[in-house]
């Protein structure tokens, strides 16, 4: 099925790193969700963005609408151990009513 | 909590057989959306309902069926299973089809 691309597909980073990630598309989107899954868990929902250039922050996590509505981005500041998990980015087509998941990005922290 | 339940939590089951998955949406919602997720991959979205009609269809086999009830919950139902079909399935809901999804915790399926 149709998905969003997402990098990177995963990372390792150290405990107290910045971390940045984001999606890409070549349609234009009206709403971007980002979600964390932790395993065997259902995806949770972190951060919503619905307007061009919305910068949304939700604890350490900040969410970026970018401003082509082409592509969004999430950076986590200062890393933890609970931070670990597969993040999906998630956009609503404009036009349509449904939305297209990216393929997600597998962080792990090292302590 | 996301406030959406999903049962059963986990589910074995043998090639041929049928099983049902039950969803209930967050209390207002009037729209589900079921995904399937395979092993270490991206969720693939099955089938929208919303107020209890189709709404979107996606990479849903025709061996899958799924209704919603007039009280909101949702049933998916997967038939003839196969070995492939071996998954974690999540239901969502979300006020109208265009607002922010909500995920349950899941139904893992395992066909032996």
């Amino acid at each position: 099925g149709q998905q969003l691309n997402q990098s990177p597909q995963s990372m390792f980073i150290q405990e107290g790193e910045d971390v940045s990630m984001n999606c890409t598309s070549s349609s234009i989107f009206n709403t971007w969700l980002w979600y964390k899954q932790d395993p065997g868990e259902g995806p949770v929902l972190l951060i919503a963005l619905y307007k061009a250039g919305e910068l949304t922050s939700n604890g350490r996590l900040t969410a970026q609408f970018g401003i082509t509505r082409k592509d969004s981005f999430l950076n986590i500041s200062a890393s933890i151990p609970s931070d670990v998990g597969i993040y999906f980015c998630a956009g609503l087509r404009s036009g349509t009513y449904k939305y297209i998941f990216g393929t997600g990005t597998r962080l792990k922290v090292l302590a | 909590d996301s406030g959406v339940t999903q049962t059963p939590k986990h589910l074995i089951t043998a090639t041929g057989q049928r099983v049902t998955l039950r969803c209930s949406p967050r209390s207002g919602d009037l729209s589900v959306y079921w995904y399937q997720q395979s092993l270490d991959q991206g969720l693939q979205f099955l089938i929208q309902y919303y107020n209890g009609e189709e709404r979107a269809k996606g990479n849903i086999l025709e061996r899958f069926s799924a209704q919603q009830f007039p009280d909101l919950h949702s049933e998916l139902n997967l038939s003839s299973l196969e070995l492939g079909d071996s998954a974690l399935y999540f239901c969502a809901s979300s006020v109208n089809f265009q607002e922010t999804q909500y995920f349950g915790p899941g139904t893992r399926l395992l066909v032996l």
